[in-house]
């Protein structure tokens, strides 16, 4: 079956680049009826959604995170990513990354296990 | 941006009870609605899609309703597994978002 794995680093600095990997496994990233997203939580906090990718390369972000958020994909790696721009302290959350389902009415029917990103100097 | 708001915050019952929680949108959301449960240190998991249809492999003690603004979901008789925090979703507008959830503790 379909799995997600998160990767990239635990820590960066303040107004660095944030950057994560979403790696699809069990499955092509092209196939099926599906988006491709980010979502993040800080501690304690409740779930944000960051962006959509489609495999034609299509995004949507969230509007409150639009002008430092860049998601691209790389199908012949089977591969989608994050960067957020301009980190700081607000950005610390653990990171998830989705699959959105279009015959579920876009639910998030998979789910990668989370990475947890700290912005520190 | 659509604003979901959960009731109640948080919630204590116990192993047995019956237990609803809600979720109203900001505008009318259709059917585009999802139910998420999340436990401590993992990714939450979908319930429920489309308000009502119940994702493969989740117990039916779980059931959800409602359409437009007003959504429920439904817990028929609480198992030791179910405390956790439960989220909805509306999947309505391009940009998504989440209720702040449900945290469903053991009386």
């Amino acid at each position: 079956q379909v799995q997600l794995q998160e990767s990239g680093p635990g820590l960066v600095k303040p107004s660095q680049t944030l950057s994560l990997t979403c790696t699809v496994s069990g499955g092509s990233i092209s196939s099926g009826s599906y988006y491709w997203s980010w979502i993040r939580q800080p501690a304690g906090k409740g779930l944000e959604w960051i962006g959509r990718i489609y495999t034609s390369g299509s995004t949507n972000y969230n509007p409150s995170l639009k002008s430092r958020v860049t998601i691209s994909v790389d199908t012949s790696k089977n591969q989608f990513s994050l960067k957020l721009s301009s980190v700081t302290a607000a950005d610390t959350a653990v990171y998830y990354c989705a699959r959105g389902n279009y015959n579920w009415e876009n639910a998030f029917d998979i789910w990668g296990q989370g990475t947890m990103v700290t912005v520190s100097s | 941006d659509i604003q979901m708001t959960q009731s109640p915050s948080s919630l204590s019952a116990s192993v047995g009870d019956r237990v609803t929680i809600t979720c109203r949108a900001s505008q009318s959301i259709s059917s585009y609605l999802n139910w998420y449960q999340q436990k401590p240190g993992k990714a939450p998991k979908l319930l429920i899609y489309a308000a009502s249809s119940l994702q493969s492999g989740v117990p039916s003690r779980f059931s959800g309703s409602g359409s437009g603004t007003d959504f429920t979901l439904t817990i028929s008789s609480l198992q030791p597994e179910d405390f956790a925090t439960y989220y909805c979703q509306q999947s309505y507008s391009t940009s998504c978002t989440f209720g702040q959830g449900t945290k469903l503790e053991i009386k």
